[in-house]
C-alpha cells in the first residue's frame, strides 16, 4: 500500500534553515503536497510541487522532490517562532477506494526556539 | 478562516454510544472530505463524497457512516464507540473532487475533538 513517511519532530534556532524531509512510496504522484497545521487549527496548504519539477520555491520556503529517491523536502529559510506547527507531507492516492485523495504523513512537529 | 465549519468543536461520551459530526464546506465546494486524527495513527483518509454522491472510501470502519445532504453539508456518524475511536475529526472541502479528477487544494475545518470514556 502507499505509505508516506516523515520524522515526527524538528527543533531549530529562530533565524536558521529547516528542513523537513518526507519518502513516499507511489511514483506516479502527480502532486506532492506540504500541508501545515498549527495549534488547534485545522491544516492548511503551504505549497505543492508537480512531479516533473525538481525544485519550487515560494519565498522563504523552498521543496526539493527527487523521484529517483521518492524524496521531498521542505526547507524553511530565516526560520521564525511563528513557523512552529505540524507541518504534514501529502501525495495523492492512486490505488484502491482511496484513489484521488491525500494520503498523509503523520507530521513532523518543528519547534523554534527564540 | 478556511470557510469549513465543523461541529460540535469537542464532544465527551462513553462507549457504547453514538454520535454525529457535522461539517458545512466552503460556499461552491462540491467535494467533503472527512479524516481522522490520531496520536498513534497520524492523518487518516476516511470517506469522500463529491455532489451528494460518495466518491472514495478509504479506511473507515463498518460502525462509521457519513452522507452529504443536497445543500452539501456533510455529517459523519460514529456508533458503538470505543476508547480507540477518541480523536481529531476533521472535515475538508474543495471545488473539485469528481472521478478521476484529484482533489485539487483541500480546504480544512478546525475539527472535531471527541474523547470516549
Amino acid at each position: 500500500g502507499e505509505d508516506v513517511e516523515q520524522s515526527l519532530f524538528l527543533s531549530v534556532r529562530e533565524g536558521d534553515s529547516s528542513v523537513i524531509n518526507c519518502t513516499y512510496t507511489d511514483s506516479s504522484s502527480t502532486y506532492l503536497y506540504w500541508y501545515k497545521q498549527e495549534p488547534g487549527a485545522g491544516l492548511q496548504l503551504l505549497t505543492y510541487i508537480f512531479s516533473n519539477m525538481d525544485m519550487k520555491q515560494d519565498q522563504r520556503l523552498t521543496v526539493l522532490l527527487n523521484k529517483k529517491d521518492k524524496h521531498l523536502s521542505l526547507r524553511i529559510a530565516d526560520t521564525q517562532t511563528g513557523d512552529s506547527a505540524i507541518y504534514f507531507c501529502a501525495e495523492i492516492s492512486n490505488y484502491g477506494g482511496s484513489q484521488g485523495n491525500l494520503i498523509f504523513g503523520k507530521g513532523t512537529k518543528l519547534s523554534v526556539k527564540p | 478562516d478556511s470557510g469549513v465549519t465543523q461541529t460540535p468543536k469537542h464532544l465527551i461520551t462513553a462507549t457504547g454510544q453514538r454520535v454525529t459530526l457535522r461539517c458545512s464546506p466552503r460556499s461552491g465546494d462540491l467535494s467533503v472530505y472527512w479524516y481522522q486524527q490520531s496520536l498513534d495513527q497520524g492523518l487518516q483518509f476516511l470517506i469522500q463524497y463529491y455532489n451528494g454522491e460518495e466518491r472514495a472510501k478509504g479506511n473507515i470502519l463498518e460502525r462509521f457512516s457519513a452522507q452529504q445532504f443536497p445543500d452539501l453539508h456533510s455529517e459523519l456518524n460514529l456508533s458503538s464507540l470505543e476508547l480507540g475511536d477518541s480523536a481529531l475529526y476533521f472535515c475538508a472541502s474543495s471545488v473539485v473532487g469528481g472521478r478521476g479528477r484529484g482533489t485539487g487544494e483541500l480546504f480544512f475545518g478546525e475539527g472535531s475533538r471527541l474523547t470516549v470514556l
